[in-house]
């Protein structure tokens, strides 16, 4: 079964904090994603990649940067953080096709 | 901007009656649509999905209906239990470069009661 993992469940930051989320995954998909989830918005694309070290701006990339090292691992960073990036964060990964196999969501809330 | 319009954002149904879920969407370059289960606590996970060129998918209890002319997709689920209470979000992508570009809808909550 392909596995998506997300460093954590629940974080807890202050505003004006740097913040990193990092998801793994262990099927050697090509291409990750991150979005943010929030009630009534959907899953909003915040920022893909589909091959190491290369990375393309979604939808709401404001606020955010990422980075891909390794394969298996994309990086989320908040530089700074704010109140109204307090949201449901998930991390996808897929192979080249269609399918998006998603990890279990960090909650953040930034104080 | 390319938009995936869902509806109902929410819905009750009974145990043993039909859940129904719709979508709409605006850029025919769209060729595939799926549909992803989201429990509690868990990320989504792809249920369903259908390609353009079949007008319905079944899969169990599950079943896309298609209509291409429409722009139109829905969701049926037959028999509803209360372990199907879940969000579902609808979904269309299309290629773009190397990876397929996937737009979600904005989600319905299902509750299914006894």
């Amino acid at each position: 079964d392909v596995k998506v993992t997300q460093s954590s469940r629940y974080l807890v930051k202050r505003t004006g904090e740097k913040v990193f989320l990092e998801c793994v995954q262990d099927m050697d998909h090509e291409n990750m994603f991150w979005y943010r989830q929030d009630p009534g918005l959907g899953l909003r694309l915040i920022y893909f990649s589909y091959d190491v070290k290369m990375k393309e701006k979604g939808d709401i990339p404001e606020g955010y940067s990422v980075s891909r090292e390794k394969k298996e691992r994309f990086s989320l960073i908040l530089e700074s953080a704010s109140t109204n990036q307090t949201s449901m964060y998930l991390c996808a990964s897929s192979p080249l096709t269609d399918t998006q196999y998603f990890g279990p969501g960090t909650r953040l809330t930034v104080l | 901007q390319q938009q995936v319009k869902q509806s109902p954002q929410s819905l009750i149904v009974q145990k043993g009656g039909i859940s129904i879920i719709n979508c709409a969407y605006e850029n025919t370059a769209f060729d595939y649509f799926p549909w992803y289960q989201q429990f509690p606590g868990k990320g989504p996970a792809l249920l369903i999905a259908i390609r353009p060129d079949v007008s319905e998918k079944k899969e169990g209890r599950f079943t896309i209906s298609f209509n291409k002319s429409a722009k139109q997709f829905s969701l049926h689920i037959m028999d509803s239990q209360p372990g199907d209470s879940a969000t579902y979000f609808c979904a269309a992508s299309m290629r773009s470069g190397g990876y397929q570009k996937v737009t979600f809808g904005t989600g319905t909550k299902l509750q299914v009661i006894p």
